[in-house]
């Protein structure tokens, strides 16, 4: 168990809907991490935030949003989705100064 | 942007035996962290190994060692004594300033 977080585990949704994916991270870390894993491909950096701020952005989509609150969780928002979004969405966190990441167990998302 | 390239997509070894991952990295950085991270069919990331750049001294965890080449930017992993458990995707990963990228993964099946 990393202490990450996520929610839902599974979600099957049709297209042109909209999801929220919450990850709580570990106690006291500041930074969140979402990555989203197509199958059989690698992950793919979206968007971190510390402590409440954006911090990097990667390829992440104009109907993808994030936010991180005040409690640290994060929350990533998912609009008008296609059916190439069917993904593992992961969030991870981190401790400052070791570099390492934490991973969730991952959110699947399957888009019909 | 850093780029992390992992140039074997799928190996196989035998049960007992050694084999080495490769991964080669582009970063202008000097201070950064490199890690292996193994994915079992779960889907769960698991931390593998991780290296400081500013350290000489490759890093090892039981069966597993790296051989870090900073000046050639390469990052290799060697999994010694081979098991049955150690079959699951691979993935290099390079940590700057800022976000963690990630190879494509390279498919590691251990034969009985």
């Amino acid at each position: 168990d990393s202490g990450v977080t996520q929610t839902p585990k599974h979600l099957i949704t049709a297209t042109g809907q909209r999801v929220t994916l919450r990850c709580s991270p570990r106690s006291g870390d500041l930074s969140v991490y979402w990555y989203q894993q197509s199958l059989d491909q690698g992950l793919q950096f979206l968007i971190q935030y510390y402590n409440g701020e954006e911090r990097a952005k990667g390829n992440i989509l104009e109907r993808f949003s994030a936010q991180q609150f005040p409690d640290l969780h994060s929350e990533l928002n998912l609009s008008s989705l296609e059916l190439g979004d069917s993904a593992l969405y992961f969030c991870a966190s981190s401790v400052v100064g070791t570099g390492e990441l934490f991973f969730g167990e991952g959110s699947r998302l399957t888009v019909l | 942007a850093q780029t992390v390239t992992q140039s074997q997509p799928e190996m196989s070894v035998q049960e007992a035996e050694t084999v080495t991952l490769s991964c080669t990295y582009d970063t202008s950085e000097n201070n950064y962290y490199l890690f292996w991270y193994k994915q079992p069919p779960s889907r769960q990331m698991i931390l593998v190994i991780r290296q400081e750049a500013y350290k000489q001294q490759n890093a090892t965890e039981n069966r597993f060692s790296v051989n870090f080449q900073k000046a050639a930017k390469s990052f290799s992993l060697k999994i010694s004594d081979s098991q049955l458990g150690d079959t699951a995707m691979y993935f290099c990963a390079f940590m700057g300033n800022n976000d963690m990228r990630f190879g494509a993964g390279t498919r590691l099946t251990v034969k009985p």
